[in-house]
């Protein structure tokens, strides 16, 4: 069975600087998906950013990048220029490929933002 | 996500009480899915649907039932709430790579 641990269950960053939100994983596929998923106090579930394991580049969206080491299996989020509203719960998620597979969740990061 | 609703947004019942949750979503998407999300544990899957009357369960059914009659609407039923299914319940649906979430039901059962 797949697994996901996100072994920070806090992190904090003073805005503007940058944060990196750790994740591992364990399956024993060799092609799937991973995502981070940010759910603020609102408790809204929102897709951050994706990354497919059959590719070697590296997935970013604007301030949000990932560190994607396929052997190791660690799948780490990259924070740059933090805001405020970065504030949140990040959840690291794995899916297998084969179209409709569940996610598997790891417990989360509570990430807060210093003025 | 964008045209994905549940109703209620929050309910409080009381033990051995039956209900239901709705999830409906406006894009047409095959797959749907319902979480439930607890402190520790994160999100975890209850059933999920792969069509029209195709569904099937997820790593915590028990004491779960779900429908889907038709592609945009996926309901999730407690046949006798207790209280360890307190929680908070996430619909998602999504095509082939993505899932997408609703903005989630609080249940409280006394």
């Amino acid at each position: 069975a797949q697994t996901v641990t996100q072994s920070q269950p806090e992190m904090s960053v003073q805005e503007a600087e940058t944060v990196t939100l750790s994740c591992t994983y364990d399956t024993s596929e060799s092609d799937y998906y991973l995502f981070w998923y940010k759910q603020p106090p609102s408790r809204q579930m929102i897709l951050v950013i994706r990354q497919e394991a059959y590719k070697q580049q590296n997935a970013t969206e604007n301030r949000f990048s990932v560190n994607f080491q396929k052997a190791a299996k660690s799948f780490s989020l990259k924070i740059s220029d933090s805001q405020l509203g970065d504030a949140a719960m990040y959840f690291c998620a794995y899916r297998r490929q084969t179209s409709g597979s569940r996610l598997t969740f790891g417990e989360g990061t509570q990430l807060t933002v210093n003025p | 996500d964008a045209g994905i609703t549940q109703s209620p947004r929050h309910k409080v019942t009381e033990t051995g009480t039956p209900v239901t949750l709705r999830c409906h979503q406006t894009e047409n998407h095959r797959y749907m899915y319902w979480y439930r999300q607890d402190p520790g544990h994160g999100l975890r899957l209850i059933h999920y649907s792969y069509g029209v009357k195709d569904t099937d369960k997820g790593e915590v059914s028990d004491g779960y039932s779900v429908s889907r009659s038709k592609t945009e609407d996926f309901l999730l039923t407690l046949e006798s709430a207790t209280s360890s299914q307190t929680s908070v319940y996430f619909c998602a649906a999504g095509g082939p790579e993505t899932q997408y979430f609703g903005p989630g039901t609080r249940l409280l059962v006394l």
